[in-house]
């Protein structure tokens, strides 16, 4: 089942903080945060594991609620460089090792 | 190191026809998953081989399948191609599952296919 990302688009200022959140109406095992730039292919950001296990760029920061189903990614001090499209995808217990993927949170990082 | 390569770049099919879209993994990956990227839909899971097999499917007509060969790398087919076929469709390798959770996925620069 799809997760519901939001929100759907976000504009900021160079240096100002995004909050991009992931909700899923099922019991979830991971979550992972990809951003892709216009024309270009999805580029892995961070996963984060049931039981606090977190693998990812240092630059990024992102929370994960299991009793909520919520994932949240962190954008602090936002550069031009961050403009792109956010995917969470989740994972379940019965996924079979398959990410299911939000529709994508628009960020721009404008001067 | 060499990424995840795809080809062709585009392709561009008539509704009916068949398409074969391909994918090349990263050395020492053996899992290659493949997603659909229609316009506004975000990335839709097709399909997962690893180590030659089919491990799991989306959920998509039985006209989407693929294979992959004992290099690892995978071949998509769709047949019988419907104009809401027409999408980016994405290809990522990555290690198997080793500590119960999907690994970090490389993805390819994907195949535009346009059914007119």
């Amino acid at each position: 089942q799809q997760p519901v990302q939001s929100p759907q688009a976000v504009i900021l200022r160079e240096g100002e903080d995004a909050v991009i959140n992931c909700s899923s109406s099922k019991a979830l095992y991971s979550v992972h945060w990809y951003r892709q730039k216009h024309g270009e292919a999805p580029v892995f950001l961070m996963i984060l594991l049931k039981g606090g296990e977190q693998k990812g760029h240092e630059k990024i920061s992102a929370s994960f609620n299991e009793k909520k189903q919520q994932s949240s990614l962190y954008l602090t001090a936002s550069q031009l460089s961050y403009s792109g499209t956010y995917f969470c995808g989740t994972e379940n217990s019965n996924s079979g090792y398959a990410l299911n993927f939000g529709k994508g949170t628009s960020l721009l990082v404008t001067p | 190191e060499a990424g995840v390569t795809q080809s062709p770049t585009h392709l561009i099919k008539t509704r009916g026809q068949q398409a074969t879209l391909r994918c090349s993994p990263i050395s020492g990956h053996t899992s290659v998953y493949w997603y659909q990227q229609a316009l506004g839909l975000g990335l839709q899971f097709l399909l997962w081989y690893d180590e030659g097999e089919e491990r799991n499917r989306g959920n998509f007509p039985p006209r989407f399948s693929g294979r992959q060969f004992p290099n690892y790398s995978s071949e998509l087919n769709v047949n019988a191609l419907e104009l809401e076929d027409s999408a980016l469709y994405l290809c990522a390798s990555t290690l198997p599952p080793a500590s119960g959770s999907i690994d970090e996925q490389y993805f390819g620069p994907g195949t535009r296919l346009t059914v007119t």
